[in-house]
Parts: structure tokens; sequence; C-alpha cells
């Protein structure tokens, strides 16, 4: 079944970490870029980072730069996405979602809620 | 970043056509177009097109893009109960290095 399942949301206080796994199957992951793109409660969507599919380039959106590192494992068919120094603002459900050009965003998990509260 | 731009709200009648709009610059939809995705309340987004009028197998062909310009377009003939939801367009911005999204468009079927 092709599929991507996000885990590691949580609640945290500002200032703090959380690490964001997405793990992939049904397809071949390692021939994928992947993003992550998040969402605010009723909000729109934002993305958030991009990585090539062997890891080689990453881009980031500036509201996260320097906070946020997106990294994947291809023997392990999972990506990540560290966030660091978190913000109330970064408060949203963080989705995963495939980047293989040009049909990027073409599957989706279904989200993993981070809170970033006192 | 600065992102695309999208009405808020667009309200059309059951099996009427709706017409999306989504603005950017030549460094995005210019460029290399958009993609149009849709979001049901409560769920993930959904791809509708890509690169201006692709649509990913699956997709009903009542759902067309097209770009003129800086600005894309998506097409929505027909519209059935559950069209309703909210679309987003997004482009890879190549000034910023980044994607962008659209403030997104919340379709009302009357």
């Amino acid at each position: 079944q092709v599929q991507l399942v996000e885990s590691g949301g949580g609640v945290v206080q500002p200032g703090g970490s959380l690490r964001l796994s997405c793990a992939a199957s049904g397809f071949s992951f390692s021939d994928y870029g992947m993003h992550w793109v998040r969402q605010a409660q009723g909000k729109g969507l934002e993305w958030v980072a991009i990585i090539w599919y062997d890891g080689s380039n990453k881009y980031y959106a500036d509201s996260v730069k320097g906070r946020f590192t997106i990294s994947r494992d291809n023997s392990k068919n999972t990506l990540y996405l560290q966030l660091n120094s978190l913000r109330a603002e970064d408060t949203a459900v963080y989705y995963c979602a495939t980047g293989a050009t040009p049909q990027n965003f073409d599957l989706w998990g279904q989200g993993t809620l981070v809170t970033v509260s006192s | 970043q600065a992102g695309l731009t999208q009405p808020p709200s667009v309200s059309k009648g059951l099996r009427q056509t709706a017409t999306l709009t989504c603005t950017g610059n030549s460094n995005n939809v210019g460029d290399q177009g958009a993609a149009w995705l849709q979001q049901h309340q409560g769920h993930p987004p959904k791809l509708l097109s890509y690169r201006n009028n692709n649509r990913p197998s699956g997709i009903s062909e009542r759902f067309s893009a097209s770009r003129s310009g800086n600005t894309a377009s998506l097409t929505i003939t027909g519209l059935l109960p559950e069209d309703e939801a909210d679309y987003y367009c997004s482009a890879w911005d190549s000034s910023l290095s980044a994607w962008v999204f659209g403030g997104g468009t919340k379709l009302t079927v009357l």
C-alpha cells in the first residue's frame, strides 16, 4: 500500500526541540524528493522544506531557516524534520509529501500535530 | 516569502462552472506553472493538477488548469456537492529557491 505516515508530534515548550518522522511504504522512496508542509489551525498551507531524492540538496522557507533541518534515511525509507528553537507560531499540523518533479505534492501523509505552548 | 494570490472565496451553484485564479510573478507561476490542490476539512490536501494542466491518474476531467502569463487558473465544470472544499495553488519560485503557496480559495457549492 502506497502511503506516508508521520509521527513525532506533541506538545513542547517555546525554545524546545522535536523530531518528526515520515515513514514511506509501497513505492521507491529513494527515487523521490520529499517536502514538509505545515498548516496552522484554520489557516492555509505553508511550505516548510524540501530535500532531493539523494539528500544532495535542501531548501527551506525563510520562516524556519536556521531552526529546522530536513534529512532522510533511504535505507529506512524515512524522512525527518528536526525542529529546534520552537516558537508559538510553529504550532501546526505537519505533513510530509512527495516531491518528484514535475509531479510535486502527489502523495501526502495524514499529518502530525505540533503544539508549542508553555 | 511572498506567496501567491488567490481570492479567499468563490460561490457557485450546483452543476455550474467555477474558475479559481492564482496570481504570482515571472519567477514562479510565470516560469514553471502552478500545481493545484484540493483540501476537504480535516483531510490532507490532494493533488489535482501539476505544471498547469497535467492531471494525476484518477482525477476527474471536470478539473482543468491553465496559465496565462503570471496567472494560473483552475476550472471546475459541472459542480457537485463534493467539490465544496479549499483549493490551493503552489509553484516553485526560482528567485527564492523555495516553494510558495497561495492563501487558498474556499469554494462553496450552492
